[in-house]
Order: C-alpha cells, then structure tokens, then sequence
C-alpha cells in the first residue's frame, strides 16, 4: 500500500498570504487528521476528518480550515497567515472505525516558513 | 483537560548506554498507548503501541515499554541504545472513549554519541 501523501512538502509564503495544503490518505482509510509541530510544542492538534465530515476540532483560531473529499483526501487551509504559523504541518490516516486497534498513520509533512 | 508528559527534553548517551524515557498522562480512564519516533529528516513511525494484555510490549528496533496503569505512565526503554536511535520521540494517548482523539507529549530529543 502506498504511504500517507502530503503536498508541498516545502513552501514559503508572506504574512498575509493563504496557503493550502494537501493530504492522500492511505488507500481505503477515511479518516483524515491534521497536526502543527513545532520545536518544543509536539503535536498539536487541528481537526479530524472522517467521510467528509470533520469530526473534532482541536485549539486554533478559525483561520485554520479544512475539508474532505468522497475519494479521503483532505486539504487543510490557513488564511492570513501569521510568523507564527511556520511550522511542520503533518497529516495523518487511520481506518476511522471507533475500535481501540486504531493507529496512525503519518505523511512526511509540509513545511511551511511563514515570512 | 488531557495531558502528555514527557519529562525529559533532551537525553544524549553514548552508544551502549541504556536509555529510558518517561511518559505520564492525565486521563483516569482505558486508554491505548503509542510511542513515535522521528529519526532526521523522516516521518513520524510507529515504535509500538499498546492496547491490552501483556503491559510490557517489545516494538522495532529492541526498543520496549512498560504500561503501568497506577503510575498512569507508559515508559520506553532500550537496553543498549545506538547511534542510529538519534532521532526525536513522542509518546500518545488515545483515551479509549474518545475513539479518535490523540493527545501527544512534546517529544525527546535524543542524541546519541559513538
């Protein structure tokens, strides 16, 4: 099976500028999560999506979106992005049943330097 | 709220040192435990997991970990670390009722020195 996909996996936008990212799940897995990781923060949790529904929501501000598509892939958007917004943005996929054998799986992550 | 701890932030050893990294969380109730690793410029993998049974779980690499439920803690363990373990480490939560949230520590860096 192929592994998670994420696009880009680096770029470089200005204050003030939008960036969307994407994410292809592993085949046949339909849930969909989006984390921020940045130096001595972790993992910190943006959303979940599962069949085209967002599931959870983590902390952030509401320039912080995403959606999911009927094939799983997902694409998450930050607006007027801010210094603070560079870091590693990581995708991740699981099966999304609700039983404990679930784990997760990640892409390489998208980079992103905010200017 | 939920929380990860992982107390140390950064560990080096020398190779052949034994190597532990701790890993408290705050939730009281049935949860499956995970340890990620994050060798340089890599994606973030599975070390191991554990869901129930047997609370000493063995993972890739000879690396192992001990759930205690009373302790709340999940440590990793590696009896004899090398070179190539330099990498970062995140230990997880995912509380059993919630199904699909997962809560991770900040990570460890590791470095270990030949």
């Amino acid at each position: 099976k192929a592994g998670v996909t994420q696009t880009p996996r680096y770029l470089i936008k200005t204050r003030g500028q939008q960036v969307t990212l994407s994410c292809s799940p592993i085949s046949g897995h339909r849930s969909v999560s989006w984390y921020q990781q940045t130096p001595g923060q972790g993992l910190q949790f943006l959303f979940e999506y599962f069949s085209e529904t967002q599931r959870n929501k983590g902390n952030f501000p509401g320039r912080f979106s995403g959606r999911q598509f009927s094939n799983s892939r997902s694409e998450m958007n930050v607006s007027t992005l801010e210094l603070g917004d560079s870091a590693l943005y990581l995708c991740a996929s699981r099966d999304g049943g609700l039983s404990g054998a679930n784990v997760l799986t990640f892409g390489a992550g998208s980079r992103l330097t905010v200017l | 709220a939920q929380s990860v701890s992982q107390h140390n932030h950064h560990v080096i050893l020398s190779e052949a040192a034994s190597l532990e990294l701790g890993c408290n969380y705050s939730y009281g109730g049935t949860v499956n435990l995970f340890w990620y690793v994050q060798y340089p410029g890599q994606h973030l993998q599975l070390l191991l997991k554990y869901f129930s049974g047997d609370p000493l779980v063995k993972g890739i690499k000879g690396f192992e970990a001990e759930f205690i439920k009373s302790k709340f803690s999940f440590n990793l363990r590696k009896p004899s670390v090398q070179w190539s373990d330099t990498a970062e480490y995140f230990c997880a939560v995912n509380p059993r009722n919630t199904g699909n949230q997962f809560y991770f520590g900040t990570g460890t860096s590791l470095t270990v020195i030949p």
